[in-house]
């Protein structure tokens, strides 16, 4: 079956403008996770989502940064007032299981440039 | 509190030689630990994780990974490198009592020599 995927693949914004990344988890995984990735540095917790709820946003850096799954399905993790910073890969992987504890599958990731 | 450290940042050995990829891990309480790796272009996949049953866990390509609670160590071998295996692995923990803080170690970019 399908895998995770994510949308755009690359994003290119300006400083200060508002991005919106997309993810679609494997069909019937109710958790779902964001990771951001920086060059040459493993991935980095943002948020986890058990079905619609955010169980746990403690690795969001500001709120700036906001996440949404209405339907527990789709999810959108959303960032205003873009910053230089902000640049990175952004990952989602969804799971079957709650929490941490079982296998999760990662998409391809969004490559977010801020300029 | 939770933290891995993956000792080398790259590793480089020749084709048909063992791999070693070392990771230490702290955790207040008992840790589940997974290695993943990434190729270029591609996700991230599991190889192999720990979740408190043999202490010695196979995974997938022949890889396999000892946990050791006395030494906090879970690192990565593979008896024979094949030129496939260049990636980047990346050691993670997490634990039960706080399934959502996943971390992930800096990685360690794996070279193989003709």
């Amino acid at each position: 079956g399908a895998g995770v995927s994510q949308t755009p693949s690359n994003k290119v914004t300006e400083k200060g403008k508002y991005v919106e990344l997309r993810c679609d988890p494997i069909s019937g995984h109710t958790a779902l996770y964001w990771y951001r990735q920086s060059l040459g540095q493993g991935p980095e917790f943002l948020i986890y989502f058990q079905g619609t709820g955010a169980a746990d946003d403690s690795g969001l850096p500001n709120d700036r940064f906001f996440a949404v799954r209405p339907e527990g399905s789709v999810s959108t993790l959303k960032i205003q007032r873009t910053e230089r910073g902000d640049s990175a890969v952004y990952l989602c992987a969804s799971s079957l299981k709650r929490g941490g504890l079982g296998e999760q599958f990662f998409g391809p990731g969004t490559r977010l440039t801020v300029l | 509190a939770q933290s891995v450290t993956q000792l080398d940042s790259h590793v480089s050995v020749s084709e048909g030689t063992p791999v070693l990829l070392r990771c230490n891990y702290s955790s207040s309480y008992s840790p589940s630990l997974f290695w993943y790796v990434q190729h270029p272009n591609k996700g991230l996949q599991l190889l192999l994780k720990y979740t408190s049953a043999a202490t010695l866990v196979k995974g997938i390509n022949g890889f396999e990974a000892e946990f050791k609670k006395s030494e906090t160590s879970f690192h990565l071998t593979k008896p024979s490198a094949h030129m496939s295996d260049a990636a980047e692995y990346f050691c993670v923990v997490t634990s039960y009592s706080s399934a959502s803080k996943i971390i992930f170690g800096s990685g360690t970019r794996l070279s193989i020599r003709p």
